[in-house]
């Protein structure tokens, strides 16, 4: 089974801090996604990423940036958090390709920015 | 660009009743439908998938859907529900090629003995 690991479950953290959320795959997919999670609202798309070192904006790029360095890791880094980033972020990976593809979520990061 | 509508917020239901969820979408193109499954403290995980094809789906958990095209609809049912399958239940959409996987609110549904 492909396993989405993502490193914290919990955080706390102050308004302006950076703050950096990793998450790992182990299955050699190509496609990673960071989505945030909030109550009536879903899972709304943040960042995605096709391959190494290529990025793309989902609907609420705003406040965040990614990176990926290494196929298996995706990274989700808010520069300065401010507390409207209080949420459950999910990553997520797929294997190639487009629309078709089942998404495997890892268990979810709650930040709580103060 | 895609759109996923789910209808009911939270779905009460006693145990051994059926369920029935209710999701529309709007897009302009041939689309793929996925629900999803997320457990108390879980991550997401794929209930059934409709690609292409017969229109009734099964899924895994007893857990079965139905895509019809004119309705725009992609309503998730199961027969007789278990305490088990308190949940909340997200409906997805993507566009043919499109790597951007859109969901719903999300439904909660509750079980009761």
């Amino acid at each position: 089974d492909v396993k989405v690991t993502q490193s914290s479950r919990y955080l706390v953290k102050r308004t302006g801090e950076k703050v950096f959320l990793e998450c790992v795959q182990d299955m050699d997919h190509e496609n990673m996604f960071w989505y945030r999670q909030d109550p009536g609202l879903g899972l709304r798309l943040i960042y995605f990423s096709y391959d190494v070192k290529m990025k793309e904006k989902g609907d609420i790029p705003e406040g965040y940036s990614v990176s990926r360095e290494k196929k298996e890791r995706f990274s989700l880094i808010l520069e300065s958090a401010s507390t409207n980033q209080t949420s459950m972020y999910l990553c997520a990976s797929s294997l190639q390709g487009g629309g078709a593809n089942v998404l495997t979520f890892g268990a979810g990061s709650r930040l709580t920015v103060l | 660009a895609q759109s996923v509508t789910q209808l009911d917020s939270q779905v009460p239901v006693f145990e051994e009743a059926p369920v029935e969820l209710r999701c529309n979408y709007s897009s302009s193109v041939s689309v793929y439908l996925f629900w999803y499954v997320q457990y108390p403290n879980q991550g997401l995980q794929l209930l059934l998938k409709y690609l292409s094809g017969s229109t009734l789906v099964k899924g895994i958990n007893g857990f079965e859907a139905e895509f019809n095209k004119s309705q725009t609809s992609f309503h998730l049912r199961k027969p007789s529900v278990h305490i088990s399958d308190t949940a909340e239940y997200f409906c997805a959409v993507s566009e043919l090629d499109d790597y951007k996987l859109s969901f719903g609110a999300g439904t909660t549904v509750t079980v009761r003995a």
